[in-house]
């Protein structure tokens, strides 16, 4: 299985700064279609996760541009610019390359 | 607007059966692969089950290979997921969710207990 290394596992971070999550995956995530399937979802308080980068750096319906995704083969960041009060929750990476898909372990964001 | 509403929840001793529904609305369901994941209370998310637009393909985790059943009908928009031999560690919040990930329903919670 492939193996979804996220860091740091927690942020706390003051409203308008910027940060900064890290996804490392044990194997390339390039498909042989030549995509990458490497997905990141944010899971507010008390709520369904939500889409907001896919394959690797495409944002998400309605998803703000302070957001972005980074990357290729194992390594990933996604960065958030000038954070919200908004941003708070755990930030997942997903895999969807090979099966079964796996998710990092997750980075919970927390505002100061 | 998309939505998914599941359904289904609650709770049943070890060792016994139940069955999840997730109904699609606001897109054209049977163009889709759609998504199992569930998450056990205050872990993270595991994905378990995956099927095809078409019902040609279905995936799992190993931890639920054998005794769980994804399946859908796209004549009534809507997704399953057949659980036996239920056992504590399947305890969570069950998600259905369209690929790739980009909606996802409320939630239910299945809770496996004596």
């Amino acid at each position: 299985d492939v193996v979804m290394t996220q860091t740091p596992p927690s942020l706390s971070v003051a409203i308008g700064q910027s940060v900064s999550i890290s996804c490392k995956s044990s194997q390339s995530l390039v498909y042989s279609d030549g995509k990458t399937y490497l997905h990141w979802l944010l899971q507010s308080p008390g709520q369904s996760p939500k889409l907001l980068i896919y394959q690797v750096s495409n944002l998400g319906s309605g998803v703000p541009d302070r957001f972005s995704g980074t990357g290729s083969q194992k390594d990933f960041t996604l960065k958030i610019s000038r954070v919200e009060a908004e941003d708070l929750g755990v930030y997942y990476c997903v895999q969807a390359t090979h099966f079964p898909l796996t998710f990092g372990s997750g980075t919970k964001l927390e505002i100061k | 607007e998309v939505q998914l509403v599941e359904s289904g929840e609650g709770l049943v001793q070890p060792g016994s059966s139940m069955k999840l529904s997730c109904v699609a609305s606001g897109f054209t369901f049977s163009n889709y692969g759609m998504n199992w994941i569930r998450q056990a209370p205050k872990k993270g998310l595991e994905w378990i089950a995956l099927i095809y637009y078409d019902s040609s393909s279905k995936y799992y985790a190993d931890s639920v290979k054998g005794r769980f059943t994804i399946s859908r009908d796209n004549s009534k928009n809507t997704l399953y997921l057949e659980m036996n031999s239920l056992r504590s560690e399947d305890t969570a919040m069950y998600y259905c969710a369209k690929f790739p990930f980009d909606y996802w329903g409320q939630g239910v919670m299945v809770t496996v207990s004596s």
